[in-house]
């Protein structure tokens, strides 16, 4: 079955450490997507990638960092600079003119302790 | 800046009758609208869908209505049923090229039994 695959599903790490979510995808989607989730605030844009080799800012992407070396894996990696890392993190898939948006993986909760 | 807004960040409705969940964007530039249904600690999934030249659009127990001039989409759910209670997010995008989707914040449905 063709899906998307987050890995940990949740994940704890210390204040001052860096951590890498996994999103890895069989879908043979061009574009992926990394959103994060806060009570409240729905979901808001971290970085997206169009195409191998190439990923874009979001609308939160301060202390967030994205590689795109392959095109069914977009790891996130949450820096030290990200002051309020705890939130859920949610990657996505799609391909052009799709009418229903995107693919989601099933989420990683990160919790800083 | 919010582009798309849910005003009601909760509703509650009794199971059997109709649930009806409101939108408003303000970019005119979009030119299609989604719906995704969310569980607790899962990813999105994609629900209904409407292209900016129709008015409504049906799939079942739900229906999607955008009136254009107001900038306004509701999605109601005949009848609602106990499985429905999730937080539905209505989203925008622009379905040309490589479609970056902008999210609201999300309402929470209850359906009472």
């Amino acid at each position: 079955d063709g899906g998307i695959t987050q890995s940990p599903k949740y994940l704890f790490r210390k204040e001052g450490q860096n951590v890498t979510l996994s999103c890895e995808q069989n879908l043979n989607h061009d574009a992926m997507y990394w959103y994060r989730q806060d009570p409240g605030q729905g979901l808001r844009l971290i970085y997206y990638s169009q195409i191998v080799n190439d990923f874009q800012k979001g609308d939160i992407a301060e202390g967030y960092s994205v590689s795109r070396e392959k095109k069914e894996s977009f790891p996130l990696t949450v820096t030290s600079a990200q002051k309020n890392p705890t939130a859920f993190y949610l990657c996505a898939s799609s391909i052009p003119g799709v009418e229903y948006g995107y693919t989601f993986g099933s989420g990683t909760r990160l919790t800083v302790v | 800046d919010q582009q798309v807004k849910q005003n009601s960040p909760s509703l509650s409705v009794q199971e059997g009758r109709i649930s009806i969940l409101n939108c408003d964007y303000t970019n005119s530039m979009f030119d299609y609208f989604l719906w995704y249904k969310k569980y607790p600690a899962e990813g999105p999934t994609f629900l209904i869908s409407i292209s900016s030249i129709k008015d409504k659009n049906e799939d079942g127990r739900f229906t999607v209505f955008l009136n254009k001039s107001a900038k306004h989409l509701s999605l109601h759910i005949v009848p609602s049923q106990p499985g429905d209670s999730a937080v539905y997010f209505c989203a925008a995008m622009n379905s040309g090229g490589y479609q970056k989707v902008t999210f609201g914040t999300g309402t929470k449905l209850q359906v009472i039994p």
